[in-house]
């Protein structure tokens, strides 16, 4: 069964850092592309960014956290991780980590990490 | 950027009606365009791929079809159990990424 585990969610003031981790399980994991998907109550998902599963492990990003945000991966550990820097009030959402279906939809996700950044 | 448009953004149905959600990309996507289920509390179910492959597990009163700019989900006999929001989403290689379309909230 495959199964996806979002850690390290919580309360960060404005400018703040947070690093959300991923940790899988049920499949082979270095052979995924894997992202990270973001929710807000009541508005759609948005996503934030994927990373390759192949050893260059190419990221790209949604133009709004691009600079400050840093999609990893660890396929030894099969896990992946999200660093967030310069967090900002519109950061504030639930995180879902997603493994990409044939490069073209997520067909897993994880139960959420819930971020909010606020004063 | 390519926008993704749905309409209607929610509707009411009776068990066993026939339902279309459309979703509209601002440019041609080809096929590359997925549909989710989102129940209340829940994370998105992965219903389509490809504007037309029902993903494995997908009750077969599942259905995509379109391609280009228009696309439509459809279910064939409403059953309770479909309550929930629909989203489409779009796949785009130049640049990479993936777009999700507002929403369509399906009542019973």
């Amino acid at each position: 069964e495959v199964q996806l585990v979002e850690s390290g969610g919580g309360l960060v003031q404005p400018g703040g850092s947070l690093r959300l981790s991923c940790a899988t399980s049920g499949f082979i994991f270095s052979r995924f592309c894997m992202s990270w998907v973001r929710q807000t109550p009541g508005k759609g998902p948005e996503w934030v960014a994927t990373i390759k599963h192949d050893e260059d492990g190419d990221a790209y990003y949604v133009d709004s956290v691009k600079g400050r945000f840093t999609i990893s991966r660890d396929n030894a550990k099969n896990s992946l991780y999200l660093q967030m820097n310069s967090l900002r009030a519109d950061d504030t959402a639930v995180y879902y980590c997603a493994r990409d279906w044939i490069d073209l939809a997520f067909d897993h996700w994880g139960q959420g990490a819930l971020v909010t950044v606020s004063s | 950027d390519i926008q993704m448009t749905q309409s209607p953004s929610s509707l009411s149905a009776s068990i066993g009606d026939r339902v279309t959600i459309t979703c509209r990309a601002s440019q041609d996507i080809s096929n590359y365009l997925a549909w989710y289920q989102q129940k209340p509390g829940k994370v998105p179910n992965l219903l389509i791929y490809g504007a037309s492959t029902l993903h494995s597990g997908v009750p077969p009163r599942f259905s995509g079809s379109g391609s280009g700019t228009d696309f439509t989900l459809t279910i064939s006999s409403l059953q309770p159990e479909d309550v929930a929001t629909y989203y489409c989403q779009k796949y785009s290689s130049a640049p990479p990424g993936f777009t999700f379309g507002p929403g369509t909230k399906v009542d019973v």
